[in-house]
């Protein structure tokens, strides 16, 4: 299709492990979302690229996580020490332009033990 | 410090009639508002956006309506149908450089038919 993937869309780690997940973005969209979902909340911002540069990552909550963007495509969140509250859905989304209208995938949902 | 309430986690509406979704914001800077549709297991999907420079948009079935000097924007679906069962988020953005969206928590419609 030619929606945002994201993979995995489930994911189980124990505590204090290294967690990746990848986002595929709609093909030729320049700008790029990472945002966490917890239950009964709404999507909370993590970061934003514009391009292959973290245009803001003042969402990321902590020195644990990381995103890159290397080629301005697919892009790539990194955990690391995994702790329980990390558990939540991580949401990637895309756009075109530099406005609102974001193009989600489904997710990745992220349980650590 | 939640900039963009939505008090209503819920709400069950006849087949047919009117859903009027509700959403406040804190922040003054502010000056684009979406509305995003999820169903479960999948990412949030654009529905309907308003500029600040308007007090209505209407796409079909949905119309969003912005009071500026209350902070407050309402989301109208008529006549309300068993497939609008979703969680709807209020998102807001401000403009002068990239978009960051901020959501609210959602509020879970259901449409009894």
């Amino acid at each position: 299709g030619a929606g945002v993937s994201q993979t995995p869309s489930n994911k189980v780690t124990e505590k204090g492990k290294y967690v990746e997940l990848r986002c595929d973005p709609i093909s030729g969209h320049t700008a790029l979302y990472w945002y966490r979902q917890s239950l009964g909340q709404g999507p909370e911002f993590l970061i934003y690229f514009q391009g292959t540069g973290a245009a803001d990552d003042s969402g990321l909550p902590n020195d644990r996580f990381f995103a890159v963007r290397p080629e301005g495509s697919v892009s790539t969140l990194k955990i690391q020490r995994t702790e329980r509250g990390d558990s939540a859905v991580y949401l990637c989304a895309s756009s075109l332009a530099v406005t609102g209208e974001l193009f989600f995938g489904e997710g990745s949902r992220l349980t650590v033990l | 410090d939640q900039q963009v309430k939505q008090n209503s986690p819920s709400l069950s509406v006849q087949e047919g009639r009117i859903s009027i979704l509700n959403c406040d914001y804190t922040n003054s800077m502010f000056d684009y508002f979406l509305w995003y549709k999820k169903y479960p297991a999948e990412g949030p999907t654009f529905l309907i956006s308003i500029s600040s420079i308007k007090d209505k948009n209407e796409d079909g079935r949905f119309t969003v309506f912005l009071n500026k000097s209350a902070k407050h924007l309402s989301l109208h679906i008529v006549p309300s149908q068993p497939g609008d069962s979703a969680v709807y988020f209020c998102a807001a953005s401000a403009s002068g450089g990239y978009q960051k969206v901020t959501f609210g928590t959602g509020t879970k419609l259901q449409v009894i038919p």
